[in-house]
């Protein structure tokens, strides 16, 4: 079957623009992760969703971040007024039970440059 | 804040050798999380930890945890070139996040 899809692949958008990226998980998988990737930053997890909740939202970096879920399956992530340190990579995973207890699936990420 | 190092950070042995890859975290946690990472890839999820003493094998890694000395440990097992990619773990708190090494970057030579 397939696997978490992530779009767009790449975006390049100007500073001050507001974007958009799209997680389409595993069909099933009711838990769903956001992470980004920098070379300043590293690793940094951002939200979680179990179903269409997510229980914590206090590692978006600012609230230009936001994200939502909706019908259990696709979510989206929203950064407004974009800046120059969100350059990342944007990392989607999802995973067939709650919060951390099996192996998570990622998609192939979202490469966001601005400009 | 939960606080999670690696070390080494960087490691190159050769094929044939043994190797081990250490991860130690800040406060209390009963979960730690090992992946992988080929350059230009996403991640991959290697072994999922969720309590002490918990042990778990795929092919030539093993990972253990210890969370009273708050040490996972990623054992290498007779390197093969395969395994060159990038290592990461993380371990989360009560609080629902995710807190991530730094990387180990293994190097497997011939």
């Amino acid at each position: 079957g397939a696997g978490v899809s992530q779009s767009p692949s790449n975006k390049v958008t100007e500073k001050g623009k507001d974007v958009e990226l799209r997680c389409d998980p595993i069909s099933g998988h009711t838990a769903l992760y956001w992470y980004r990737q920098s070379l300043g930053q590293g690793l940094e997890f951002l939200i979680y969703f179990q179903g269409n909740s997510a229980p914590d939202k206090s590692g978006l970096p600012s609230d230009r971040f936001s994200a939502e879920r909706t019908g259990g399956s696709v979510s989206t992530l929203t950064i407004q007024r974009t800046q120059q340190e969100d350059s990342a990579v944007y990392l989607c995973a999802s995973s067939p039970g709650g919060w951390g207890n099996q192996p998570q699936h990622f998609g192939d990420g979202t490469r966001l440059s601005i400009l | 804040e939960l606080k999670v190092e690696q070390n080494p950070l960087f490691l190159s042995m050769q094929e044939g050798k043994n190797y081990t890859i250490y991860c130690n975290y800040s406060t209390t946690s009963d979960r730690l999380y090992w992946y992988r990472q080929d350059p230009g890839k996403s991640l991959e999820s290697l072994f999922v930890l969720l309590s002490n003493g918990a042990v778990k094998q795929e092919g030539r890694l093993m990972a253990s945890l210890d969370t009273k000395a708050r040490l996972s440990t990623l054992h290498i097992t007779a390197a093969v070139h395969d395994l060159s990619a990038t290592y990461f773990c993380a371990s989360t708190n009560t609080g629902n996040q995710f807190y991530f090494g730094t990387g180990t970057s293994l190097t497997v030579i011939p």
